[in-house]
Parts: C-alpha cells; structure tokens; sequence
C-alpha cells in the first residue's frame, strides 16, 4: 500500500512569508498528487492537482510542483486567510490522504 | 455552481446502519463520479468509496465490507450506508464529485459539501 508523509506536521509564519509543504509518497505516484486546504469547522478546498494545476479561483500565491514521489505547496506570500491545514492526497490508486499540515500564525 | 448537501441521523447506536443522503443542486449527477469522504474530529481525511452516475462503485478496501452506495438519478442525489457502525466510525461526513466529467475516476474532489457530524453512541 502506498503511504503518504507531509513535513511539517505544523508551522508558524507571518503575513507575506513565503511557506513550503513537502509531502511524499512511499512509492512514486507520477504527478497523481492534489493539494487541499481545510480551514476549521469547514470542508477541504481543492487548490492544486494533478501535482502542479492551480484549481479554477486559486490565487496564484498558491503553487504546486514534485513528481515521483516528492511533492511540494509552496505559498508566494501568506496572507491571513491561508491559516489553515493542509493536505496532501494521491490518486494513483486507492485515494489517500496524508496527515496534514497546520499553518498557524508566528 | 453545483452544490452538495449531507443529510441524515446525527446520532447512529452501535451495531447499527449509517445513512447518509448527498443532494446535489445547480447541475446534475450524470456524468461524474461522486465521493464520500470522512473526518473522525480532531484528526484527517479517509476516502470511503465513489459512485459514478451509471452505478458503478469502488471502496476503500479498509471498510469494504460494510458500505454500500448508491445513486438516484430522480432525485439528484446518492447516498451511503454504512453497516455495523462502531464508535470508530464517528466523524463528519463528506460528499463531494470528482473534479471533472471523465470516462474515468480521476479522485480530483471539488467541490465537497459542508459535511455532517454523525455520532456513533448507545
């Protein structure tokens, strides 16, 4: 079975700093790897799949890049509304998600 | 835009069915394939199974054994049941379609309901 793994588990950053996610997969999934942001008490959001497409009404700030198995979010300049977690999921095979990653506030 | 809606019991006793209703507003189920996807509180996000428009099905592997979905095209909606629930099964409940129409499941999950709280308990 394929597991998937995110680092970090947690962040803390401010306003306009540029955040990077890692998220892997313990086999390679090609480019079968979406990225959701969860914001609390709401459902996921997807902003990026296929490894690297930005979901319709995304804001570019947001992108994803990674194949294989190593896989990377990357927000140009956080703003407040991206304080959330996020996570990875492949869909190579049977879906799966990783275990998230929570964005908080430095 | 399309939206989904979860419905059903909130509280569910143990060794009993969950059922969960996803209707489906501002387009139609044909020609998607549609997901149900759970959140225990406090923790992350498993893939329970899809349906496609047609009928055809595929679980997750891990609860196989006691889901089955189903679609009503009439209505607009597609439903889930769950057998045999335990307290493990506490979580809120998601629909959500695939991202696009396909002639196969791509698990690209957008847009997603605002989920439900089921509560398994005596």
């Amino acid at each position: 079975d394929i597991q998937m793994t995110q680092s970090p588990s947690s962040l803390s950053a401010s306003i306009r700093d540029k955040v990077t996610i890692t998220c892997r997969a313990s086999q390679s999934i090609n480019t079968y790897l979406n990225w959701y942001q969860q914001r609390p008490g709401k459902a996921p959001k997807l902003l990026i799949y296929a490894a690297s497409s930005l979901q319709s009404g995304v804001p570019s700030r947001f992108s994803g890049s990674g194949s294989g198995t190593d896989f990377t979010l990357t927000i140009s300049s956080l703003q407040p509304e991206d304080f959330a977690t996020y996570y990875c999921q492949q869909s190579y095979s049977i879906p799966l998600f990783g275990p998230g990653t929570k964005v908080d506030v430095k | 835009q399309v939206q989904l809606q979860e419905s059903g019991p909130g509280l569910v006793k143990p060794s009993e069915t969950l059922s969960l209703t996803c209707a489906v507003s501002g387009g139609s189920i044909n020609n998607y394939y549609w997901s149900w996807i759970r959140q225990p509180p406090g923790k992350g996000l498993e893939w329970i199974g899809y349906i496609s428009y047609s009928g055809s099905t595929n679980y997750n592997p891990s609860l196989k054994s006691r889901v089955t979905m189903s679609v009503d095209m009439s209505k607009n909606q597609f439903s889930l049941k769950l057998r045999s629930a335990t307290a493990a099964d506490t979580a809120v409940y998601y629909c959500a379609r695939d991202k696009s129409v396909a002639r196969s499941f791509m698990g690209w999950f957008d847009p997603w309901g605002q989920g439900t709280l089921v509560t398994v308990s005596s």
